[in-house]
């Protein structure tokens, strides 16, 4: 168990429709990453929140967006979805912002479906 | 950003060593070799990290060669919770600097 909880674990919806993922972060982890994962782009970084404050960009689309909270958990708003948005969406925390040596940890992930 | 080669996938038999190489040729001074581990339906997993040292934890040694341009992650005795995709990463030590996966080696472990 890495400490980071991720819900819900799936998720099925229509095309054109919005979701929210959610992502608790371990205690005292202060940075938080959204990552894609889809069978043919690999695991592919999307954004990175630190403190409530958005720390770095990825690939992500227009239509998604993320936000972390005062107590730090953090949402991936994904919306107008398409079939081509239905992945794996992993959740990863660390203590700090992004220095070289520290670890990340992954929640479990949410499998999205898009019919 | 500094990218890093790896074979598509390795075979091993179980209980025997393993090492999985990667190269890094355009490796700067500042980044850190990082490997992760990725089980069927589950999200990547730590498993070590150096600078220039060699590095031994209880789940791998990292070989670094001298110059930095490739390195060796050896898993002492293969076992089949072992069968993953290995990702060797490099990571600078700028605020901010995420993990870039590529595609790793699937490591598949025979009984």
């Amino acid at each position: 168990d890495s400490g980071v909880t991720q819900t819900p674990k799936h998720l099925i919806t229509a095309t054109g429709q919005r979701v929210t993922l959610r992502c608790s972060p371990r205690s005292g982890d202060l940075s938080v990453y959204w990552y894609q994962q889809s069978l043919d782009q690999g695991l592919q970084f999307l954004i990175q929140y630190y403190n409530g404050e958005e720390r770095a960009k990825g690939n992500i689309l227009e239509r998604f967006s993320a936000q972390q909270f005062p107590d730090l958990h953090s949402e991936l708003n994904l919306s107008s979805l398409e079939l081509g948005d239905s992945a794996l969406y992993f959740c990863a925390s660390s203590v700090e912002a992004g220095t070289g040596y520290e670890k990340l940890f992954f929640g479990s992930g949410t499998q999205l479906s898009v019919l | 950003d500094a990218k890093t080669t790896q074979p598509n996938s390795m075979e091993s038999n179980e209980e025997e060593p393993v090492h999985l190489p990667c190269n890094h040729s355009t490796i700067s001074g500042t980044d850190y070799i990082h490997w992760y581990r990725q089980l069927p339906s589950q999200g990547p997993e730590y498993v070590i990290h150096g600078l220039t040292s060699n590095v031994n934890n209880r789940m791998a040694s990292l070989a670094i060669a001298e110059d930095r341009k490739s390195s060796t992650l050896i898993l002492h005795r293969a076992t089949l919770r072992d069968a993953a995709v290995y990702y060797c990463i490099l990571r600078n030590n700028n605020a901010g600097n995420m993990l870039t996966f590529g595609g790793g080696t699937r490591l598949m472990v025979k009984p």
